[in-house]
Formats: C-alpha cells, structure tokens, sequence
C-alpha cells in the first residue's frame, strides 16, 4: 500500500515551458486536492476534485488546470510556468465523508523551480 | 485577516522540555481540529484529530480545543530530536472546508 505517490520529485522549468503533475493514490478514496505550500503562506488549495468526474477551484487556481483521470489519478498542469509559482506542491486524498474524519494523506511532494 | 493563525516561530527547545503551539481561528463554523507533522522535505502527516472542546492525549502529545476562545494548542511532553519538524494546525468546517495555519517550526536540540 503506497498510499499517495507523486511525480516527478523535482523539476526546473524556464518561464513559459508547460509541465503535468502527477499524483496517485491506492486507498480507493473519492477526494483529491492540489496545494502549494510557500513560506510563510502555509498550504494553499489550488484545485480539488469530491469524486471522480468533478474538478473545482480551491484558493488560488489562476495558471493552473487538473484533471482527474480516474478514481486513482489526479493531475496537475501548469500550462506556461512563471516564477511565481515556484513552490513545492503537494497532492493528498481522503475518504467520503460519512466513512471517517475526513483526514487528508498527502503525498511526498514536487519542488518546482521556474527560472 | 486570516481565518486561521499560527505563529510560524521559529521554537527551538532543549531535549526533555514541554512544548506548546497554538492556533487562533476567527470562522465560528469550525467544527473539527487537527495538528499536521511534517518533516524536512516530507508531505504533512496527521498528528492528532479532534472535534470537541477540552482535551485529548495520545502518548507524549495531547490537543486541546477551546471553542469558545477559538483557540487550539498542541502540547508536547518530554521533548525528543525526533520530534523536530513543522507542525500545521488545521480545521474544517461543517460543509467540508479545511485551513491550515501557516505552521511552526520547532527544532528540539539534545
């Protein structure tokens, strides 16, 4: 049982180069979420998705698109990188509501640098 | 104004001390608690979960919950090395939102 995987573990990008992020979780949960994590700035919600088949924004959303392939795998693509979201970004997962606390496990993150 | 504050530290203690990190929320819809651990180059892990007022242990560490002062605290008995790391607090709301606090960075020194 891996629980949430990630790749790649790090990655340089030049400005205006695009990029996917991948994640995957065996626990066969419904939710899954991107953050960022910035100093300072705590973990911020880029995107969500409840189940599969729906995606939503979460707290910053603007340069960013998801897509949530299936139950298991939820990306994240940054279409033309810029500097400000150099960042280390993490993709967790939880099970439904109703079945436990609601407790998201994160996965091991990617640092992403855009020169 | 944030809704959940924490302050980022950084704590630094010797081996053996009592450690106490705290947040503050301003959302009264808040119902349920968490503390996060996350280690240097690691993704968070989950701590401790609570969803009432007053306190619950689990070994070494035990959360507190004050509602009605919107105020949360970890405490950390007989610090360890081990327990060097980021500590995030976190808290959902009734309809599923969850914020986390900026996170403290305590270093426990032998």
């Amino acid at each position: 049982n891996a629980g949430v995987t990630q790749t790649p573990k790090f990655q340089v990008l030049k400005t205006g180069q695009s990029m996917t992020l991948q994640c995957a979780q065996d626990m066969n949960h419904n939710s899954m979420y991107w953050y960022r994590q910035d100093p300072g700035m705590g973990l911020r919600l880029i995107y969500y998705s409840a189940s599969e088949g729906t995606t939503d924004k979460g707290e910053v959303p603007n340069g960013y698109n998801v897509s949530r392939l299936n139950k298991r795998e939820f990306s994240l693509r940054l279409e033309s990188a810029a500097p400000s979201q150099t960042s280390v970004y993490f993709c967790a997962s939880s099970a439904p509501r109703g079945m436990s606390t609601d407790t998201q496990y994160f996965g091991p993150g990617t640092r992403l640098t855009v020169l | 104004q944030k809704e959940v504050e924490q302050d980022p530290g950084p704590l630094s203690v010797p081996e053996g001390a009592i450690v106490s990190l705290n947040c503050t929320y301003s959302n009264s819809a808040f119902q349920y608690f968490m503390w996060y651990r996350q280690y240097s180059r690691k993704g968070p892990e989950l701590l401790m979960y609570t969803y009432s007022s007053g306190n619950k242990e689990d070994g070494r560490f035990t959360a507190q919950v004050d509602k009605s002062s919107k105020y949360i605290s970890l405490f950390i008995r007989d610090s360890q090395p081990s327990d060097s790391a980021t500590y995030l607090c976190a808290m959902i709301t009734s309809y599923g939102k969850l914020t986390f606090g900026q996170g403290t960075i305590l270093t426990v020194h032998p």
